[in-house]
């Protein structure tokens, strides 16, 4: 099925490093929304993004709704290592496809101490 | 507040042999029920969703079934395994298909040998 184009597909930094990724797609959406899923977990929510050019933070974690509706990033400042895992954003079209939500492949997210 | 919980957590099955994994929701009456599979830590493939008791679709042509028995209830299945349906299958909730976030369970991680 369609999906979200997601990057970078993995990041290693060093702890205090700001993260930035991203998800780009060629239909209009008008949800986004940002998971992190931890090993042998489920995804749990984030952010959710429903209005073009929308900026939402939660605690360290900042996402934008693009002002096209066909992207959403996803900043992380100051990171942890806490903050290792995997993080994909999901999107909801703005017509068709039932409202279903579409899934990036995910961005692999480790942190050094 | 809304649960999802998901069982069992880990389940090690023979080629051939049958399957059942179970998920409820709590807090909340008539929710949209999905079972997602996640192959190798990464891509979460919508399996199915149901908006109510006994409204089941299918997104792809696979080895499994699902079924509602119950308003809160949600149930993949299978009468014979094979080795490609091991994963990690994930049980998630919304309110609504169309707008809204999605939850996930804690996910059930299954190997066929």
């Amino acid at each position: 099925g369609q999906q979200l184009n997601q990057s970078p597909q993995s990041m290693f930094i060093q702890e205090g490093e700001d993260v930035s990724m991203n998800c780009t797609s060629s239909s209009i959406f008008n949800t986004w929304l940002w998971y992190k899923q931890e090993p042998g977990e489920g995804p749990v929510l984030l952010i959710a993004l429903y209005k073009a050019g929308e900026l939402t933070s939660n605690g360290r974690l900042t996402a934008q709704f693009g002002i096209t509706r066909k992207d959403s990033f996803l900043n992380i400042s100051a990171s942890i290592p806490s903050d290792v895992g995997i993080y994909f954003c999901a999107g909801r079209r703005l017509s068709g496809n039932t409202g279903k939500l579409i899934f990036g492949q995910g961005t692999t997210l480790q942190v050094k101490p | 507040s809304q649960t999802i919980h998901q069982w069992p957590a880990t389940l090690v099955q023979p080629v051939g042999s049958p399957l059942s994994l179970e998920c409820t929701v709590e807090g909340t009456s008539n929710p949209n029920l999905y079972w997602y599979r996640q192959a190798a830590g990464r891509g979460l493939q919508l399996l199915f969703y149901s908006v109510g008791i006994g409204q089941i679709s299918s997104e792809v042509p696979q080895n499994l079934s699902a079924s509602r028995p119950q308003d809160r209830q949600f149930i993949l299945s299978s009468k014979k395994l094979l080795l490609s349906d091991s994963g990690f299958y994930l049980c998630a909730w919304s309110e609504s298909v169309n707008t809204g976030e999605l939850f996930f369970g804690e996910g059930s991680r299954l190997t066929v040998l």
